[in-house]
C-alpha cells in the first residue's frame, strides 16, 4: 500500500543546530507540503512543492528551507534551530489537479515528527 | 485570502448524543472544504470533503457535513456519538488553482460516557 513516512518521529536538539526532517511518500504525488502544529494555531503551512525542483514559501517559512530533487522526498531543514521551532511537524502529499483533473484533491498526512529545541 | 473559523476549541457531548462541530470560512471564490480528524499521536485523516455537486456530503464513521454558501458554513455532524469519536477535528479550505489548505484551529471533541 502507498504511504507517507516521516523520520525521525521524535527529535531533541539544541538551539543553533541544523536539523533536517525527512518526508518520503510512495503515492507518486506531485504535490508535497510541510506544516507545523501548535496549540491554538491548528496547522500552518511552512513550505510546499508542486513538483521536482519546485519549492514555495508558506505562511511561516522563516528559518526553514526545503529542496525537491525527486518525486518521493521533501526534506525540511531548520537552518539554525530556535526554541520557537519546538513543534509537531507534519508532511503531506496530494495528487496534482493537472494530473487527476479533479480539483480539491485530498492531502494525505504522515504520522508527524515531534521536535524539541532546547 | 482564505480563512477558517472553528467555533469552540473544546466540545463535550454524551455518548449517543448529537455531535455538531462548527466551521465557517471566507473565500473570494467557490471553496473546496474539508474535515480532517486527528487521533492522539497520529497524523490527520480525511473525514469528508466538498468540491462540487451535492451540498450534503457523507464521510467515514457516520459523519456528514453540509455546505451552505449563504451562511459560508460547513458544519460537521453525527447523529449519535461514540466513544471512539474522541479526537481533534480540523476544518480546512482550498479553492480552484490553489492546492494549498488553510486550516482552522481545531476542535477537541470529548465523549462523556
Amino acid at each position: 500500500d502507498a504511504e507517507i513516512t516521516q523520520s525521525p518521529r521524535h527529535k531533541i536538539t539544541e538551539t543553533g543546530r541544523q536539523v533536517t526532517l525527512a518526508c518520503h511518500q510512495t503515492w507518486n504525488h506531485n504535490n508535497m507540503f510541510w506544516y507545523r502544529q501548535d496549540l491554538g494555531h491548528g496547522l500552518r503551512l511552512i513550505h510546499y512543492s508542486y513538483g521536482v525542483q519546485d519549492t514555495n514559501k508558506g505562511e511561516v517559512s522563516d528559518g526553514y528551507s526545503v529542496s525537491r530533487s525527486n518525486t518521493e522526498d521533501l526534506p525540511l531543514t531548520l537552518e539554525s534551530a530556535a526554541s520557537s521551532q519546538t513543534s509537531v511537524y507534519f508532511c503531506a502529499s496530494s495528487e496534482a489537479v493537472g494530473t487527476s483533473g479533479r480539483p480539491g484533491e485530498t492531502q494525505y498526512f504522515g504520522p508527524g515528527t515531534r521536535l524539541l529545541v532546547l | 485570502a482564505q480563512s477558517v473559523t472553528q467555533l469552540g476549541s473544546h466540545v463535550s457531548v454524551s455518548e449517543g448524543a448529537l455531535v455538531l462541530l462548527r466551521c465557517n470560512y471566507s473565500s473570494s471564490v467557490p471553496p473546496y472544504l474539508f474535515w480532517y480528524v486527528q487521533y492522539p499521536n497520529q497524523g490527520l485523516q480525511l473525514l469528508l470533503k466538498y468540491t462540487t455537486g451535492a451540498t450534503l456530503v457523507k464521510g467515514i464513521n457516520g459523519f456528514e457535513a453540509e455546505f451552505k454558501k449563504s451562511e459560508t458554513s460547513f458544519h460537521l455532524t453525527k447523529p449519535s456519538a461514540h466513544m471512539s469519536d474522541a479526537a481533534e477535528y480540523f476544518c480546512a479550505v482550498s479553492d480552484f488553482g490553489n492546492e494549498k489548505l488553510t486550516f482552522g484551529t481545531g476542535t477537541r471533541l470529548t465523549i462523556i460516557p
